[in-house]
């Protein structure tokens, strides 16, 4: 079955800190990966995407992914964080073709302590 | 801002009531989506139409009914809810065919069910 895993529930970070979210992912064929962030009372913002090519993947407000193959992973990352990125964060990934679903995680809140 | 719009933001009625969500984009998708999203959970697919037809129904209740009367509209009509149908409904709307294109989310409209 095709899925993606968020295995942290909440992530706590000091503002300045780096930081990570991290997913997993089991799909068959070539993944499309997503990340997507979500504020309080608004929708999901689309973040940044991995389709090939260069395993590092740049995005909006200073984030950045790396896709890792071998360990069928796509984390989230940004170097110094900000108590503004505090919100929930979903991974996904797209099936396309007949079935054109987005899969996401389950979620991980990431909370910036200032 | 976000491309996709939404209306009403919040709604709140009775369990004989009949209300209609309704959702507009013009960017040109020939695909949208409408999702249910419980609090702190990851959305969870509903509707898919592609071209203005229904292609995915992920077998939801006939309480809700879709529509899709153009390419940029989007409408769910509610009859006859039940609390557990409380929630925030979100649309999205995408490129069809083009699996490594993010969807794009509006802000929801809150629904409380009394």
């Amino acid at each position: 079955a095709q899925s993606v895993a968020q295995p942290e529930d909440q992530v706590n970070v000091a503002e300045g800190n780096p930081l990570t979210v991290k997913c997993t992912y089991s799909v068959s064929g070539n993944p499309y990966l997503f990340w997507y962030v979500q504020y309080p009372n608004r929708g999901l913002q689309f973040l940044l995407k991995y389709i090939t090519g260069d395993n590092l993947v740049k995005g909006s407000y200073g984030f950045e992914a790396e896709f890792n193959k071998s360990q069928t992973s796509f984390h989230l990352k940004k170097p110094s964080a900000l108590v503004s990125d505090s919100a929930l964060y979903f991974c996904a990934v797209r099936l396309g073709g007949r079935d054109d679903k987005i899969i996401f995680g389950k979620g991980t809140r990431l909370h910036i302590l200032p | 801002d976000t491309e996709v719009t939404q209306t009403p933001k919040h709604l709140v009625m009775g369990m004989t009531n009949k209300k209609s969500l309704k959702c507009e984009q013009h960017m040109g998708h020939r695909a949208m989506y409408w999702y249910k999203q419980k609090a702190k959970k990851p959305p969870e697919l509903m509707f898919v139409y592609s071209y203005e037809k229904l292609s995915i129904n992920e077998s939801v209740p006939s309480r809700f009914s879709p529509e899709c009367p153009n390419s940029s509209l989007l409408n769910l009509h509610l009859h006859a809810l039940q609390p557990e149908d409380s929630a925030l409904y979100l649309c999205a709307s995408s490129q069809t065919g083009v699996s490594n294109q993010p969807q794009h989310f509006g802000d929801g409209t809150r629904l409380s069910i009394l």
